[in-house]
């Protein structure tokens, strides 16, 4: 166990919807990222939020959003979903941002669109 | 545009062998470089890193060689087995405040028995 923390692992859902994946860093850790990793594009950064605010933002689509809340877990909310959105998403954290020995990464959420 | 270029795509070796996978990247802003392994199901671990100011780090049977004046760098799995096989990516970490990850395409790599 990594101690980050994402649910649900997976998620099967119709073009169109909207859904909601969750991410609770590591205890202590202030930075969440969000990665999209699919066969063609390997692991692409999305967002990155530090302590709830926006930090940097990568190839995120607009119809992607993600925040961070008071108590550091993080949501990212994807809408109008296509069957090319199908992917893993991970998120990572880390105690500041990126640090010396990089991020900790959950085990991922299995998005299927149908 | 793609900042951090590995091969092989993938890569089949003997048990005992040796298993070596390059990276190259152009930016830089980046000042470390870490290696991720990840098996199938799991999201990637950190297994080994280095600085740019270092040329080779050593651990256990994972090697990293690193040239800064070409801007590439490798990883090598001494006496490799079939537990390593996975997926490895190679990483760097630019400067700056955001820290943001970039990963390389990533090498398959399956240990014969």
């Amino acid at each position: 166990d990594s101690g980050v923390t994402q649910t649900p692992k997976h998620l099967i859902t119709a073009t169109g919807q909207r859904v909601t994946l969750r991410c609770s860093p590591r205890s202590g850790d202030l930075s969440v990222y969000w990665y999209q990793q699919s066969l063609d594009q390997g692991l692409q950064f999305l967002i990155h939020y530090y302590n709830g605010e926006e930090r940097a933002k990568g190839n995120i689509l607009e119809r992607f959003s993600a925040q961070q809340f008071p108590d550091l877990h993080s949501e990212l909310n994807l809408s109008s979903l296509e069957l090319g959105d199908s992917a893993l998403y991970f998120c990572a954290s880390s105690a500041q941002g990126g640090g010396l020995y990089g991020y900790t990464f959950g085990s991922g959420t299995r998005l299927t669109v149908v | 545009q793609q900042q951090v270029k590995q091969s092989p795509q993938s890569l089949i070796v003997q048990k005992g062998g040796i298993s070596i996978i390059n990276c190259a990247y152009e930016n830089t802003a980046f000042d470390y470089f870490p290696w991720y392994q990840q098996f199938p199901g799991k999201g990637p671990a950190l297994l080994i890193a280095i600085r740019p100011d270092v040329s080779e780090k050593k651990e256990g049977r994972f090697t990293i060689s690193f040239n800064k004046s070409a801007k590439q760098f490798s990883l090598h799995i001494m006496d490799s087995q079939p537990g390593d096989s996975a997926t490895y990516f190679c990483a760097a970490i630019s400067s700056g405040s955001a820290r943001q990850l970039t990963f390389g395409s990533g090498t398959q790599l399956t240990v014969l028995p």
